[in-house]
């Protein structure tokens, strides 16, 4: 069946750049997305990468897919404090499918 | 982006007490909407798939008849929780996804449900 995986907890220095890492079983899997979720709120959407897609990057946001491994992290440079969130990894095999989220890697950002 | 409301925000209601949960797409047709479950601390779990017109899909483990979920039209998907209990107490998200493909799921800003 389908999993996603993920480290519960990440702290990185003010400044340094943060690496969360996912893996997921569903070969199939066709979209791969990072969401960040605030306390107390919804899920928003940072970035998404199609699975015939290596990398993406948007501006502080780096995306690296390795599709034979079925590994996504999730780079996010020059940390700041407003980054302190859950960051969701979360895959799906088509736009009418079902999302599967990973447990969710809570980053906290230490001065 | 494409907007999602969730009403209410959060509800407090007593326990054996029904509660509805609304889901709306503001600005695009959502054939499906999703309705997750989040616990304290935890990963969002899916509950069910909503298409509009036709029975929800529920995921294994979730009560059809305790968690009623209506898609009455392309905008609008409902969730009520009936004869509430304390342990019902949970973060209830939906998300949508428009028409079209290769489209992102859109979410509301989720529902905080208390039962005391």
């Amino acid at each position: 069946g389908e999993d996603v995986e993920q480290s519960l907890f990440l702290s990185v220095r003010e400044g340094d750049s943060s690496v969360i890492n996912c893996t997921y079983t569903d070969s199939s899997s066709t979209y791969l997305y990072w969401y960040k979720q605030e306390p107390g709120a919804g899920l928003q959407l940072l970035t998404y990468i199609f699975s015939n897609m290596d990398m993406k990057q948007d501006q502080r946001l780096t995306v690296l897919l390795n599709k034979k491994d079925k590994h996504l992290s999730l780079r996010i440079a020059d940390t700041q404090t407003g980054d302190s969130a859950i960051y969701f990894c979360a895959e799906t095999y088509s736009s009418a499918s079902k999302i599967i989220f990973g447990s969710g890697t809570r980053l906290s950002i230490r001065p | 982006g494409a907007v999602v409301s969730q009403h209410p925000s959060w509800v407090i209601c007593k326990s054996g007490t029904s509660v509805k949960i609304e889901c709306r797409s503001l600005d695009f047709q959502a054939t499906t909407m999703f309705w997750y479950r989040q616990f304290p601390k935890q990963s969002l779990m899916l509950m069910a798939t909503s298409n509009e017109g036709s029975k929800a899909t529920y995921e294994q483990g979730v009560e059809k008849d305790k968690f009623l979920i209506n898609h009455a039209s392309l905008t609008l998907s409902t969730l009520t929780v009936t004869s509430a209990h304390p342990e019902d107490s949970s973060f209830y998200i939906c998300s949508a996804r428009p028409r079209e493909e290769n489209t992102e799921a859109f979410f509301g800003q989720g529902t905080r449900l208390t039962v005391v």
